[in-house]
């Protein structure tokens, strides 16, 4: 059965407090691996697509990088916009996508 | 238009009522999906569209969902006779196929009380 596994599930950071993101799946199958933000009352936003390991992505203070069982999503020295719940989902043949629990992450000032 | 657009986005339905959820995709796009979202959950998926051909309806929780796409743009979700567990909000998202990445609308959340 295809599964998304993200860690953790709250985050709390100071401004400028880099973290990490964590996302284990399932890899059979996979077509690929994205990352999208989702703002309270709001519909997911894509942020990044990842293929192969090995493979990063970069946008802003945001990079996603993927190895053969999990991806990370590292924020450097955040900012309160990036508050957010942070979503990770695999992609089977079909394009439908399978989504972990989230992250929400909260940045304060 | 330029993004999906969900119609209408907060519905206040009594319990055994019908209700029907409306999708307008990106134009062009060919693959059309909605999932439904449980509060402080990921989005889970209920169906799939390409172009007007149901695909895949394997997350439809009962048979009380049903979802057409008759001429392979506007997408309807129809849940008959709701219950309190539908409560929820109900995404619809779009992609031009292949797997490529999926844009989504802003939601429908459907209150059952």
């Amino acid at each position: 059965e295809d599964q998304v596994t993200q860690s953790p599930e709250a985050l709390r950071l100071q401004e400028g407090e880099s973290s990490s993101l964590n996302c284990s799946y399932t890899v059979s199958g996979l077509r690929g691996l994205f990352w999208y933000r989702q703002d309270p009352g709001k519909g997911p936003e894509f942020l990044f697509t990842l293929y192969s390991a090995g493979e990063e992505k970069e946008k802003e203070r945001l990079k996603a990088t993927l190895t053969k069982k999990e991806s990370f999503l590292h924020i450097t020295a955040p900012k309160p916009e990036d508050s957010a719940t942070y979503l990770c989902a695999r992609s089977g043949n079909t394009g439908k996508l399978i989504f972990g629990q989230g992250t929400t992450l909260q940045v304060k000032p | 238009g330029a993004g999906v657009s969900q119609s209408p986005r907060y519905k206040v339905a009594k319990r055994g009522q019908d209700v029907a959820l409306r999708c307008d995709p990106i134009s062009g796009h060919v693959s059309l999906f909605w999932y439904q979202q449980a509060l402080g959950q990921g989005p889970e998926f209920l169906t799939y569209f390409q172009n007007e051909a149901q695909l895949d309806k394997s997350g439809l929780p009962s048979d009380r969902f049903f979802a057409e796409r008759p001429e392979g743009s506007v997408s309807t979700l129809k849940i008959q006779r709701t219950q309190q567990e539908d409560s929820a909000v109900y995404l619809c998202a779009s992609s031009s196929g292949g797997g490529t990445q999926a844009f989504f609308g802003q939601g429908t959340r459907l209150t059952v009380v």
